[in-house]
C-alpha cells in the first residue's frame, strides 16, 4: 500500500541531546514537508522540500534541520537549539511543487517528549 | 496577512444530531480550501476540498462543505453524526503555502 511512514512513533530526548525523525513516503510525490503541532495552535511548518537536494525553511525552522538526499526520504533532526521541542510532529507530502492545489498526504506522527 | 479561522475551538454533539463546523479564511483572491480530520494521536485525513465549481462540496465519511465567496467561508456539515466522527478537524486555505486553522474539538455524546 502506499502512504507516509514515520518512526519512532514516540521519541524521548534528554535536554541537550539531537534527535532524528524519520519520514518515508512510496507515493512518489516530488514535495515533502514537516510540521510541529500542539495543542490549540493547528499546524505550522517547520520546513518543506520540493525536490531532491532542496529544502525551504517554513515559519519555525529555528533549532530544526533537514535533508532530503532521496525522493522518498526527508528526516528532521530535533538540535539541542530548539528551546521547546516537546510536541507532535507530523510528515507529509504532496505530487510535484508545492502548489496550492495539490492534496498534502500526512504520516501518523511521532510525539516528542524532552525530559 | 492571510489567515485561517475556526471560532470554535471545542463542539459538543448528540448521536444522530447534525454537525457544521465553521471556517473563515482571509485572502486577498480566494483560496484553494480543504477539510482534514485528525483522530487521536493520528495524521491527517483529507475529507474534502474545494477548487472552483460547485460551491456545495461532497467529501468521506458523508461530509460535505459549502463555499461561500460572500462570507469568506467554508463551513463543514454533517446531517447525522456518529460516535466515529469523534475527533479533531482542521479547515486549511492554499495560496501556495498551505495554511491551517486552529482546530475544532468534536465530541459526541450518547
Amino acid at each position: 500500500d502506499g502512504g507516509i511512514t514515520q518512526s519512532p512513533k514516540y521519541l524521548f530526548r534528554k535536554e541537550g541531546q539531537n534527535v532524528t525523525l524519520s519520514c518515508e513516503q512510496n507515493l512518489n510525490h516530488d514535495a515533502m514537508y514537516w510540521y510541529r503541532q500542539d495543542p490549540g495552535q493547528g499546524l505550522r511548518l517547520i520546513y518543506y522540500s520540493q525536490i531532491v537536494n532542496d529544502f525551504q525553511k517554513g515559519d519555525i525552522a529555528e533549532g530544526y534541520s533537514v535533508s532530503r538526499e532521496k525522493k522518498e526520504s526527508f528526516p528532521l533532526t530535533v538540535t539541542s537549539a530548539q528551546k521547546n521541542p516537546t510536541a507532535f510532529y507530523l510528515c507529509a507530502s504532496s505530487m510535484g511543487l508545492a502548489q496550492s492545489y495539490n492534496e498534502q498526504f500526512f504520516g501518523p506522527g511521532t510525539r516528542l517528549t524532552v525530559l | 496577512a492571510q489567515s485561517v479561522t475556526q471560532p470554535d475551538i471545542h463542539i459538543t454533539v448528540s448521536e444522530g444530531a447534525s454537525l457544521e463546523l465553521r471556517c473563515n479564511y482571509s485572502y486577498g483572491a480566494t483560496p484553494y480550501l480543504f477539510w482534514y480530520v485528525q483522530s487521536p494521536g493520528q495524521g491527517l485525513q483529507l475529507l474534502l476540498k474545494y477548487f472552483s465549481g460547485d460551491t456545495l462540496v461532497q467529501g468521506i465519511k458523508g461530509f460535505e462543505a459549502e463555499f461561500k465567496r460572500s462570507q469568506s467561508s467554508f463551513n463543514l456539515r454533517k446531517p447525522s453524526v456518529h460516535w466515529s466522527d469523534a475527533a479533531e478537524y482542521f479547515c486549511a486555505a492554499s495560496r501556495g503555502k498551505l495554511q491551517f486553522g486552529a482546530g475544532t474539538q468534536v465530541v459526541v455524546t450518547p
